[in-house]
C-alpha cells in the first residue's frame, strides 16, 4: 500500500461546478497537510497549509482534514478555467521532520 | 513571499555531460530538496540536505551528487547524464512543514 493514494483523473467539470480532490493516506502520525497547485511546465505553488483535522477556507478553496478516517480533501467552488491544472496533496509527521511526503497528483480540467 | 530560484529552466545536455543545476532560496531555509517528476511516477526525492555540507540520499539518488556549500545554494549534479535522466527538476526549500518550490528545470539529455 502507498504511503498517500490520490486518484490520477484526469477529471473534466464544467466552469462553476464544485470541485472535490482527495486522498487518502496510512500514516495516523501526519499531522501536517498541504495542497499544491501545479501548472504545466511550472513548479508546484503551496495553496492551502492545515495542521492536525479540522477545515480551512480561502476565498474559493476549502480544505478539509479527517485524521480519524486518514482523509483529506480540497474543494474548490465556482471553479474557473484557470483552475485547470495538477493538484498534489503532501502531508508531514513533523513541523520540522524529514518525513515529507507528495501524492502523485490529480489532474483537473475545468471546461468553459 | 518565500522565492525559490532554479538557474535554467530548460537545459538541453549531451549523454556522458557532467551537469550541474542551481538553486537559490532566499527565506534562510534549513532543508533544501531535488525532486524529480516524471509522468505516471510524481515527485521522487533525489538528495536532500537539512544544513550547510549536510546531505541525505532520497530514493532515487543513484547517477546525482548534490553540494551545500552556503546556506541559500543547493547544487544538483549529474556526474556523466543519460537518456533515462530527462526530466522535470523541481528543486524546493522549508523549515517548517511548508515547501516551497522552484520554477523547475527540464532537462534533455540527448
Amino acid at each position: 500500500q502507498k504511503e498517500v493514494e490520490q486518484d490520477p483523473g484526469p477529471l473534466s467539470v464544467p466552469e462553476g461546478a464544485i470541485v472535490s480532490l482527495n486522498c487518502t493516506y496510512s500514516n495516523s502520525a501526519f499531522q501536517y497537510f498541504m495542497w499544491y497547485r501545479q501548472y504545466s511546465r511550472k513548479g508546484p505553488e503551496l495553496l492551502m497549509y492545515t495542521y492536525s483535522s479540522g477545515n480551512k477556507e480561502d476565498g474559493r478553496f476549502t480544505a478539509q482534514v479527517d485524521k480519524s478516517s486518514k482523509y483529506i480533501s480540497l474543494f474548490i467552488r465556482d471553479s474557473q478555467p484557470s483552475d485547470s491544472a495538477t493538484y498534489l496533496c503532501a502531508m508531514s509527521d513533523d513541523n520540522y521532520g524529514q518525513n515529507f511526503v507528495f501524492g502523485p497528483g490529480t489532474r483537473l480540467s475545468v471546461l468553459p | 513571499d518565500v522565492k525559490v530560484t532554479q538557474s535554467s529552466r530548460y537545459l538541453v545536455k549531451r549523454t556522458g555531460e557532467k551537469v550541474f543545476l542551481e538553486c537559490v532560496q532566499d527565506m534562510d531555509h534549513e532543508n533544501m530538496f531535488w525532486y524529480r517528476q516524471d509522468p505516471g511516477l510524481g515527485l521522487r526525492l533525489i538528495y536532500f540536505s537539512y544544513d550547510v555540507k549536510m546531505k541525505e540520499k532520497g530514493d532515487i539518488p543513484e547517477g546525482y551528487s548534490v553540494s551545500r556549500e552556503k546556506k541559500e545554494r543547493f547544487s544538483l549534479i549529474l556526474e556523466s547524464a543519460s537518456t533515462n535522466q530527462t526530466s522535470m527538476y523541481l528543486c524546493a526549500s522549508r523549515t517548517t512543514a511548508r515547501a516551497f518550490f522552484g520554477q523547475g528545470t527540464r532537462l534533455t539529455v540527448v
